[in-house]
């Protein structure tokens, strides 16, 4: 069974710039997520998609970052502008159930994102 | 409130040492889920064990083990007989029922040969 795709791997930008991390979840998965974590950091959530429906956004920094699962599949997280303390990994997870599943989350390797 | 708290930072051992990794967690909730998450340099989080709330039996996965106490809030992981391949950081998670999933800081364990 394939797991989470993410990519890219790693992405180095200037800030002010804009970047695009995209994310396949495993085949079936109908909860998507998109975690920050910051060097030394455990992870922190940013956006949960149940199917195409945004469940939790209230962490997503909504000025600069967007997300969306217009299918129901794969998904796409934008930050425009970027911000020096974006540098992150950005983290991709699903899981066959929603907030209500109580199953684990599968994680993809992440996208090192680097803002100079 | 929701909170994971893992006091250690890094560990080091030479390998073939005894390791525990605390995990103290909060939650005001009865029914929650606790898991632990290896991330090897690779960066993919593996999931290594989930333990509900009202199943306080200890597990023993080869020489992975965990100590759930809920007297002390206390998830505690310990690998028996490391190996340089348990080098990684270990983070704790805990999950209320219908509410997000809240990542520990991590520990970073350095098993050295």
């Amino acid at each position: 069974e394939a797991g989470v795709a993410q990519s890219p791997r790693y992405k180095i930008i200037e800030k002010r710039q804009s970047v695009a991390f995209w994310c396949n979840p495993i085949s079936g998965h109908a909860t998507l997520y998109w975690y920050q974590q910051i060097l030394g950091q455990g992870p922190k959530l940013l956006i949960q998609f149940q199917n195409n429906g945004v469940v939790d956004d209230s962490q997503l920094p909504k000025d600069r970052f967007s997300a969306e699962r217009l299918k129901g599949v794969d998904s796409t997280l934008k930050i425009q502008p970027a911000k020096l303390e974006d540098s992150a990994v950005y983290l991709c997870a699903s899981s066959f159930g929603g907030t209500l599943n109580t199953g684990e989350l599968f994680f993809g390797e992440g996208s090192r994102l680097t803002v100079l | 409130a929701q909170k994971v708290t893992q006091a250690q930072t890094e560990i080091s051992v030479v390998e073939k040492e005894d390791v525990t990794l605390d995990c103290v967690y909060e939650t005001r909730d009865t029914t929650y889920y606790l898991f632990w998450y290896k991330q090897p340099p690779s960066g993919e989080l593996v999931f290594l064990i989930r333990r509900n709330s009202f199943d306080e039996q200890n597990e023993i996965s080869g020489r992975y083990s965990w100590n759930f106490q809920k007297s002390t809030s206390s998830f505690n992981f310990t690998i028996t007989a490391s190996q340089v391949v348990d080098s990684a950081v270990y983070f704790c998670a805990l999950h209320n029922y219908g509410q997000n999933f809240v990542f520990g800081p991590g520990t970073r364990l350095s098993v050295l040969p």
